[in-house]
């Protein structure tokens, strides 16, 4: 099946620093990458989708400023994190897909101290 | 009413047990349906995908569609502890609105 990457796969950073996160779809091209942040024991949320070379849409709630997405390539995507502060704390996930089904990575856990 | 409801679990079975997962929708303009298994501080890995109503198999799993009354189900045969996860529905209309439940979780119990 198709791989998709983030890295890092963890990250601890002081509050009020931003903190990037990549997702990779490895052996396909993604037309659209979706973010989506889970706490423990919740569903996922989506948080934004994006398409390569366009803006990305965000989900009512979600701070565009705050959470900026680049999809630079249809391989690549990036979240970042601006200003991060403890509540920002969670469980990120990406999906790509080309196609129906989406691709999940193995996600990337934030700790804002 | 939610697009897609989901039994939240937990739910516990012995080792060996056939497993019945289930969700049922709201849209009828569903057209995707899948299933997927996240376990603890993972990403969510695709299981089974189907298009059409019916049953599709695949090693000891198997997705059945019923769209006429819209409800999807997943059965796992001779289940192990490893398949101790949440156990995601999806499901998509053309290539937009993608639509998880909010997931099933399984316990196997050796």
């Amino acid at each position: 099946g198709a791989v998709v990457s983030q890295h890092p796969s963890r990250v601890i950073c002081k509050s009020g620093t931003s903190v990037k996160i990549e997702c990779r779809s490895l052996d396909f091209q993604a037309t659209t990458m979706f973010w989506y942040r889970q706490f423990p024991k919740q569903s996922l949320m989506l948080m934004a989708t994006s398409n390569e070379g366009s803006k990305a849409t965000y989900e009512q709630g979600v701070e565009k400023d705050k959470f900026l997405i680049n999809h630079a390539s249809l391989t690549l995507s990036t979240l970042t994190v601006t200003s991060a502060h403890p509540e920002d704390s969670s469980f990120y996930i990406c999906s790509a897909r080309s196609g129906t089904p989406q691709f999940f990575g193995p996600g990337t856990r934030l700790t804002v101290l | 009413q939610k697009e897609v409801e989901q039994d939240p679990g937990p739910l516990s079975v012995p080792e060996g047990a056939i497993v019945s997962l289930n969700c049922t929708y709201s849209n009828s303009a569903f057209q995707y349906f899948m299933w997927y298994r996240q376990y603890s501080r993972k990403g969510p890995e695709l299981l089974m995908y189907t298009y059409s109503s019916g049953n599709k198999e695949d090693g000891r799993f198997t997705a059945q569609v019923d769209k006429s009354s819209k409800y999807i189900s997943l059965f796992i045969r001779d289940s192990q502890p490893s398949d101790s996860a949440t156990y995601l529905c999806a499901m998509m209309i053309g290539g937009q609105n993608f639509v998880f439940g909010p997931g099933t979780r399984l316990s196997v119990l050796p």
